[in-house]
């Protein structure tokens, strides 16, 4: 298995740009979940869904944020437009059923000038 | 409400020495509780977890006891590698209200550095 996928792995954009990230789950999985970790603030849970449909989008911080999963091998996230503040690792993560553990992807680091 | 709290790095070792890197958790419920590790670069592993009171977790060395007497969930290795270093984060999961789905809140992370 190649585990959670997630591109790209590096993304320098500048301010007010859109960005999009991708992330590939683990097939099979039924839960899927978008994180950002930063220095100020760890780990945050941004959004997750279940059979690709979205359950809780609390975390995410604004409307520039949005996330979709058309389908069960495919998501995206996107922030439009961006701002340093974003600047961050974003983490795509899934798993199977309720059960607690996580599979995490590599993550992409977001640097926005 | 739920919540990790583990201890602030970064931790600096030398090869072959004891490491201890402390949890304490708050949680409404009966949480599982979880160490995952990043290496440089990487995302999240899951390195151990335990899932009721008194279980002890282990893998790779490492091993953390479930003690809910002292909200506790301890990190610990009795001889550290080189190839250990990486930052450790302590996670507990719990069931949200009205869901069957165990969220996971994550401690800040404490950086080991381990030095041959």
């Amino acid at each position: 298995d190649a585990g959670v996928i997630q591109s790209p792995r590096h993304e320098v954009t500048e301010m007010g740009q859109e960005v999009t990230l991708r992330c590939k789950p683990i097939s099979g999985h039924d839960y899927l979940f978008w994180y950002r970790q930063t220095m100020m603030r760890g780990l945050e849970l941004l959004i997750y869904f279940n059979n690709n449909v979205p359950i809780d989008d609390s975390g995410m911080p604004e409307d520039r944020f949005s996330a979709k999963m058309p389908n069960a091998s495919f998501s995206t996230l996107k922030i439009q437009p961006s701002e340093p503040r974003d600047s961050a690792v974003y983490f795509c993560a899934s798993s199977f059923g309720t059960q607690p553990a996580r599979d995490f992807g590599p993550g992409t680091r977001l640097t926005v000038t | 409400g739920n919540s990790v709290t583990q201890m602030e790095g970064p931790v600096t070792l030398s090869e072959e020495a004891f490491l201890t890197i402390n949890c304490t958790y708050t949680a409404t419920g009966y949480p599982s509780l979880f160490w995952y590790v990043q290496y440089p670069g990487e995302g999240l592993q899951l390195l151990l977890k335990a899932t009721k009171a008194d279980d002890k977790g282990s893998n790779k060395g490492f091993e953390a006891t479930y003690r809910k007497e002292t909200t506790s969930f301890h990190l610990e290795k009795g001889s550290v590698q080189v190839s250990d270093s990486a930052v450790y984060f302590c996670a507990l999961s719990d069931l949200d209200r009205g869901s069957t789905l165990g969220r996971l809140y994550f401690g800040r992370g404490t950086q080991l550095t381990v030095w041959p």
